[in-house]
Order: structure tokens, then sequence, then C-alpha cells
């Protein structure tokens, strides 16, 4: 199985502020990474999808960059209602395979 | 708009089973596969398996093998998980998921999660 690493586990930041979650794999995943937004008692919401592209109706401050081992998550501003933890997820092989997650705090 | 409506909570016993099922709206349920992806308490998320409902084909995570069971009834656009030999560890919350194919594949809608609790 692809071991997915995120890093941070997680972070504390305020309102505005950029932030960075980097995924890691442990083997080339060419462009196969997504990424999903979660919040507790709620269902996952795909953000980033094949690395870079964003899905519809999420919003442009969201960005994902990357390919083979290394993956980013950008957020440029953070608002409030990002405060949740974030996953990345490979798609590149059977079984799909989900980093840890990065949970986003309020400073 | 495409929803994913999952079945209600549920308590079980060590070693009994539990069937969760997954009502698709919006869409009709043959045209996508569906996952199905579990989140233990305090835990991330972990894929468990893929059904494609048209044909009735499925792919099992090797940990699960053995003991999970998906099914569709297409005449009513719901997949089902059905898990056996439940033990405590399996205590979670059930996602499924909508799995679009494009370059890889990705989740694109989800349902709401059914909590699972199993207890003595």
């Amino acid at each position: 199985d692809i071991q997915m690493t995120q890093s941070p586990s997680s972070l504390s930041a305020s309102v505005g502020d950029r932030v960075t979650i980097t995924c890691r794999a442990s083997r080339s995943v060419s462009t196969y990474l997504n990424w999903y937004q979660h919040k507790p008692g709620q269902a996952p919401k795909l953000l980033i999808y094949t690395a870079s592209n964003l899905q519809t109706g999420v919003p442009s401050r969201f960005s994902g960059s990357g390919s083979g081992t290394d993956f980013t998550l950008t957020i440029t501003s953070l608002v409030p209602e990002d405060f949740a933890t974030y996953y990345c997820h490979q798609s590149f092989s059977i079984p799909p395979t989900f980093g840890g997650g990065t949970r986003v705090e309020i400073k | 708009q495409v929803h994913l409506v999952q079945s209600g909570p549920e308590v079980k016993k060590p070693g009994a089973s539990v069937k969760v099922s997954c009502k698709a709206s919006g869409y009709t349920v043959t045209t996508f596969d569906i996952s199905w992806v579990r989140q233990a308490t305090g835990q991330g998320l972990e894929w468990m398996g893929w059904m494609n409902p048209k044909s009735g084909n499925t792919a099992y995570a090797p940990k699960f093998q053995g003991r999970l069971t998906m099914t569709a009834d297409t005449s009513i656009d719901t997949v089902y998980m059905e898990l056996s030999g439940l033990r405590s560890e399996d205590t979670a919350v059930y996602f499924c998921a909508r799995e679009v194919r494009y370059s890889g594949s990705f989740f694109e809608s989800w349902g709401q999660g059914t909590l699972v609790t199993v207890s003595a």
C-alpha cells in the first residue's frame, strides 16, 4: 500500500493567514492526488482533484500543486469556515489511501 | 443535485453484522461507482471497498476480505454495505461516496455518514 504522510498534523492560524499543508507519498502517485475538507458531523467535501484542479463551487483561495511524491494544499487567506481537518488521498493504486489529516484550528 | 442519503445509526454486539444503506438521488446509481470509507473516533479516513452498481463488480481492502459485502438494488438507486463479525474496533462512522474516474479517481459526493457502535 502507498503510505500518505501529511504535515503538520495540526496547526493554529488566524483569519486572513496563508496556510500550507503538505502531503508526501511513499512512492510516486503521478498527479492522482485529491484533497478533502472535513468538519465534525459532516460529510467530507472534495476541494481539489488530480493535484491541482479546483472542484466546482470551491472558493479560489484553495489551490493545490505537486506531482510524484510531494504535494501541497494552500489556503491563501483563511476565513472562519475554513477551520476543519484536511485530508489528502491517492488514487494511483489500489487500495486508495488517505493521509492522516491536518487539523486547522483557530489561533 | 446529487445526494447520497445513508441509513441511521446502529448499535451492535460483538460478532453481529450490520448493513448500512446509501440511497442516491439526483442521478441514477448505475452511472457511477460507489466506495465506502470509514472513520473511527479520533482517527483518519480508511477506504473499505468499491462497487460498480451496474455490473455488481466489487473490490475490497484486504483487511476486510471475508467480512465485507457490498450489494446494490438498482431499482431503488440504493447500495448497501454489510460488515460481519463485528468487533469493538469496527466502531466508526461509515460513509458512502460517489467515485468519479478522471485521471485516477476522486470522491465527488459523500453521504452524511452512519455511526456504527459495537458494544457488548
